[in-house]
């Protein structure tokens, strides 16, 4: 089975304050995602990488970084946050096998932001 | 701008119903279509995907219906129960990373 963790379940932080959100998966997937998701709006894609050290923006990268040293474990920064960041943030994997493949989600990190 | 169009936002049924949960896309390059199913406190999980060529595909009491011509596809769960109470997720993916996902239905199925 596809595990992937993320360090936190719940976070609070201040207004400025630098964030940081861990991700790890044990299968040996290529890929890697960043996701926040809200109500009424679904997931969008904050970042992705396809290797290590690479990474592509996604739909809503302002305000974010990511960082990708190892292959298993993936990084989203939040530089300074800010009340607008407070969201669920979920964490994905998936391998490059070629064509579209199943993306396997964490359990996601709510973040509040006061 | 939302690549895929879901409706409706929420949906309440009785147990036993047949919820249908609808998704509508534009971009013809999209070439697979997941479901995911996600409980409070979990990440979304695969549930059920399509591929265009084939215009239904039934797991257990889910099954996708596919219209092509119409870029529309949905999910009906027959013989709803409580346990399926759940946010579900449409989604239309072309590549390894480009999946983009419509904005959710929260399901509640009532004994």
């Amino acid at each position: 089975d596809v595990k992937v963790t993320q360090s936190s379940r719940y976070l609070v932080k201040r207004t400025g304050e630098k964030v940081f959100l861990e991700c790890v998966q044990d299968m040996d997937h290529e890929n890697m995602f960043w996701y926040r998701q809200d109500p009424g709006l679904g997931l969008r894609l904050i970042y992705f990488s396809y290797d290590v050290k690479m990474k592509e923006k996604g739909d809503i990268p302002e305000g974010y970084s990511v960082s990708r040293e190892k292959k298993e474990r993936f990084s989203l920064i939040l530089e300074s946050a800010s009340t607008n960041q407070t969201s669920m943030y979920l964490c994905a994997s998936t391998s490059l096998a070629g064509g579209p493949e199943t993306q396997y989600f964490g359990p996601g990190t709510r973040l509040l932001v006061l | 701008q939302q690549q895929v169009k879901q409706s409706p936002q929420s949906l309440i049924v009785q147990k036993g119903g047949i919820p249908i949960i609808n998704c509508a896309y534009e971009n013809t390059a999209f070439d697979y279509f997941p479901w995911y199913q996600q409980f409070p406190g979990k990440g979304p999980a695969l549930l059920i995907a399509i591929r265009p060529d084939v215009s239904e595909k039934k797991e257990g009491r889910f099954t996708i219906s596919f219209n092509k011509s119409a870029k529309q596809f949905s999910l009906h769960i027959m013989d709803s129960q409580p346990g399926d109470s759940a946010t579900y997720f449409c989604a239309a993916q072309t590549g390894a990373n480009n999946l983009f996902f419509g904005t959710g239905t929260r399901l509640t199925v009532i004994p």
